[in-house]
């Protein structure tokens, strides 16, 4: 199974800046990942696939970039709607399909 | 437009059944992966199960022999029923869309989930 972890737990960010958020696998997933986005009460929200490839109607300051074990989400000039909790999952070595832990942005 | 929408979460006693139910719209479920990932309550994201689109599927280790997915073409609803469940299996159940009838696939839409609670 491969197991992956998320840096950090908890992000502090001021609106207008930007955030960068890890990603590691256990073993090499190629550029199977995806980032999903989820608020409080809501269901996970595709953001990024192919480590990279914004999903439909994702707004450019969403960037998804990595390859192999490494991966990192950017989200620049944060906007209040994107204070939210993000997760990565992997899909090249199933089953099963496994998500990080999730990396949670909160307002400074 | 793709919509999925889940019913059939209650509270239930430890060691008793529950089918749930995900009702799709806007494509055939038959022709595409999909999938069940729960949530347990402050927890992060479990993928539970998925069906192929040629009906091979597959369990995580955590509800293989107790949990069956299956779809009802005929209705376009996938269903997961829940045998022997226990405290641990309490979360939010999402049903989610595969992105292909081809692996590799992620999840592209899901529903909003519906809550399963196994407490005496």
């Amino acid at each position: 199974e491969v197991v992956m972890t998320q840096s950090p737990a908890t992000l502090s960010v001021s609106p207008g800046e930007s955030a960068t958020l890890s990603c590691r696998a256990s073993q090499s997933v190629g550029s199977n990942l995806a980032w999903y986005q989820q608020k409080p009460g809501q269901a996970p929200r595709l953001l990024i696939y192919g480590a990279s490839t914004r999903a439909t109607g994702i707004p450019a300051r969403f960037s998804g970039s990595g390859s192999g074990t490494e991966f990192t989400l950017t989200i620049s000039s944060l906007q209040s709607e994107d204070f939210a909790v993000y997760y990565c999952q992997q899909y090249n070595n199933w089953p099963p399909w496994t998500f990080g832990q999730g990396t949670k942005v909160e307002i400074k | 437009d793709v919509q999925l929408v889940e019913s059939g979460g209650i509270l239930i006693q430890p060691g008793g059944s529950l089918r749930l139910s995900c009702a799709a719209s806007g494509f055939t479920i038959s022709s595409i992966y999909m999938s069940w990932v729960r949530q347990a309550p402050g927890k992060g994201l479990e993928w539970v199960s998925l069906v192929y689109s040629s009906g091979s599927t597959y369990y995580a280790d955590s509800v293989r022999g107790r949990f069956t997915i299956s779809r009802d073409n005929s209705k376009n609803t996938l269903h997961l029923q829940m045998n022997s469940l226990r405290a641990e299996d309490t979360a939010v159940y999402y049903c989610a869309r595969g992105s292909s009838s081809w692996p590799p696939v992620y999840f592209d839409y899901w529903g909003q989930g519906t809550l399963v609670t196994v407490s005496s």
